[in-house]
């Protein structure tokens, strides 16, 4: 079954230190994997995909994230955090099932602390 | 470029009313459109999918139907709302590869 894990409920980062949020996912074939940010009573924002190609990904607002095939990992990074990265962030791979509907994971709630 | 609108934004029912959500999208045509319900603001489960003007796909069987009488525009409906519908209702929209989401309509059903 096709699936995609969060495996933490909340990441507390300092402001100014590297922050990864972690993802992992189960899916058939190559996936397309998809990194959001939600900030409170917002509709989700797209921050980077992986289709093909580079295994580092670059995104939005300083964000990158890095494909592992091995570790069938997606993990997001940023190199120094900042009060205004906090948000709820969620993970997502394409079903493969068609029409392009994507599996989400259960969101990681990331608090930067000045 | 394109953008995509909800409304209403914030929606106070009572148990057993009527709900109509709507959402439309500018600036594309024919685009495949789906919609989301997000429970406790945490995870995402997906209703309804469309990849046409009259073609609806369900994914859960529940108290909701949908709608797209238009190219660009997808209505969330129910006859009788249940206290299990609250939530943050998103619509999204896709475009090669990609979901782009709406702003939301927070739904409390009382």
């Amino acid at each position: 079954a096709q699936s995609v894990a969060q495996p933490e409920d909340q990441v507390n980062v300092a402001e100014g230190n590297p922050l990864t949020v972690k993802c992992t996912y189960s899916v058939s074939g190559n996936p397309y994997l998809f990194w959001y940010v939600q900030y409170p009573n917002r509709g989700l924002q797209f921050l980077l995909k992986y289709i093909t190609g580079d295994n580092l990904v670059k995104g939005s607002y300083g964000f990158e994230a890095e494909f592992n095939k091995s570790q069938t990992s997606f993990h997001l990074k940023k190199p120094s955090a900042l009060v205004s990265d906090s948000a709820l962030y969620f993970c997502a791979v394409r079903d493969t099932g068609g029409y392009n509907k994507l599996i989400f994971g259960a969101g990681t709630r990331l608090a930067v602390h000045p | 470029s394109q953008t995509i609108h909800q409304w209403p934004a914030t929606l106070v029912q009572p148990v057993g009313s009527p709900l109509s959500l709507e959402c439309t999208v500018e600036g594309t045509s024919n685009p495949n459109l789906y919609w989301y319900r997000q429970a406790a603001g945490r995870g995402l489960q997906l209703l309804f999918y469309s990849v046409g003007i009259g073609q609806i796909s369900s994914e859960v069987p529940q108290n909701l139907s949908a709608s797209r009488p238009q190219d660009r525009q997808f209505i969330l409906s129910s006859k009788k709302l249940l206290l299990s519908d609250s939530g943050f209702y998103l619509c999204a929209w896709r475009t090669a590869d990609t979901q782009y989401f709406g702003p939301g309509t927070r739904l409390t059903v009382l």
